[in-house]
C-alpha cells in the first residue's frame, strides 16, 4: 500500500514563490504526478518525476528524492489563478499505470 | 489532439435508483481507462481500470461495476444508488501510460 502526505492548506501573496511538498511512502515506487485542480473542475496534469532531481516546467518545477520518499511543487510568481488544489499521486511499480492520490494542498493566493 | 467527455454533467438521483455514466476519448487508441470518485473533503479514490475492450479491474468493492463495450468507451453503472455514492464522478485516459489526463467529470447528488 502507499501512504501520501500534503499540507492541508497553504496561504500566499501575488507575486511570492510558494512550495508545496509531499512525502511518500511506497512499497514500490516508479513515478510522481503532480496536478492542478481548480474548484469544481477535474485535475490537470502539471509534472511527472520518475528520477531524482528538478524538472522545470514555465513558472512551476517539480523536484523528486526517491530516497527520502519527498518531492516538491514550486511555483513562482504567483498569480491569482494559482488559487486552487494541487495533488500528488505516486505510481507504483506495478504491472499497471495506476496512480494513488493525496488528499490535496489548497493553495490560496492573495492581492 | 485527444479529447475525453463525460456525460452527464450534472445528474441528481435518488437513493435506490440505477445510474450510468458514460464517458468516451476521441483521438487515440487502445487507452487505458479510469474511472475515479472524489468525495467531498477527500482525495481522489480509483474506482476502476481498464486496459482494453471488456477488460476491468476493481479497486474498490462497492455496489458500483464498469464496462467498456468499445475501445474508448468506459461506463460506471449502479443498479441501487445509495446515499454515500454522491460525488465527483472523473474518467481519466493514458495513452500511452503512465501519465493520466482527465475528462470534465459528472457530479452526483444522491437524495
Amino acid at each position: 500500500g502507499q501512504n501520501i502526505d500534503q499540507p492541508t492548506e497553504m496561504t500566499a501573496t501575488e507575486g511570492a514563490i510558494v512550495q508545496i511538498n509531499c512525502t511518500y511512502q511506497t512499497s514500490g515506487f516508479n513515478g510522481l504526478f503532480w496536478y492542478q485542480q481548480h474548484a469544481g473542475e477535474a485535475p490537470t496534469f502539471l509534472s511527472y518525476n520518475v528520477l531524482d532531481g528538478l524538472e522545470e516546467k514555465g513558472r512551476f518545477s517539480s523536484f523528486l528524492s526517491r530516497s527520502k520518499g519527498y518531492s516538491y511543487l514550486l511555483l513562482k510568481e504567483l498569480q491569482m489563478k494559482d488559487s486552487a488544489s494541487y495533488l500528488c499521486a505516486v505510481r507504483e511499480n506495478s504491472g499497471y499505470s495506476t496512480l494513488t492520490f493525496g488528499k490535496g494542498t489548497m493553495l490560496l493566493v492573495s492581492p | 489532439s485527444q479529447t475525453i467527455h463525460q456525460w452527464p454533467a450534472t445528474l441528481v438521483q435518488p437513493v435506490g435508483s440505477p445510474l450510468s455514466l458514460e464517458c468516451t476519448v476521441e483521438g487515440t487508441s487502445n487507452p487505458n481507462l479510469y474511472w475515479y470518485r472524489q468525495a467531498a473533503g477527500r482525495g481522489l479514490q480509483l474506482l476502476f481500470y481498464s486496459v482494453g475492450i471488456g477488460q476491468i479491474s476493481s479497486e474498490v468493492p462497492q455496489n458500483l461495476s464498469a464496462s467498456r463495450p468499445q475501445d474508448r468507451q468506459f461506463i460506471l453503472s449502479s443498479k441501487k444508488l445509495l446515499l454515500s455514492d454522491s460525488g465527483f464522478y472523473l474518467c481519466a485516459w493514458s495513452s500511452p501510460p503512465p501519465t493520466q489526463y482527465f475528462g470534465p467529470g459528472t457530479r452526483l447528488l444522491v437524495l
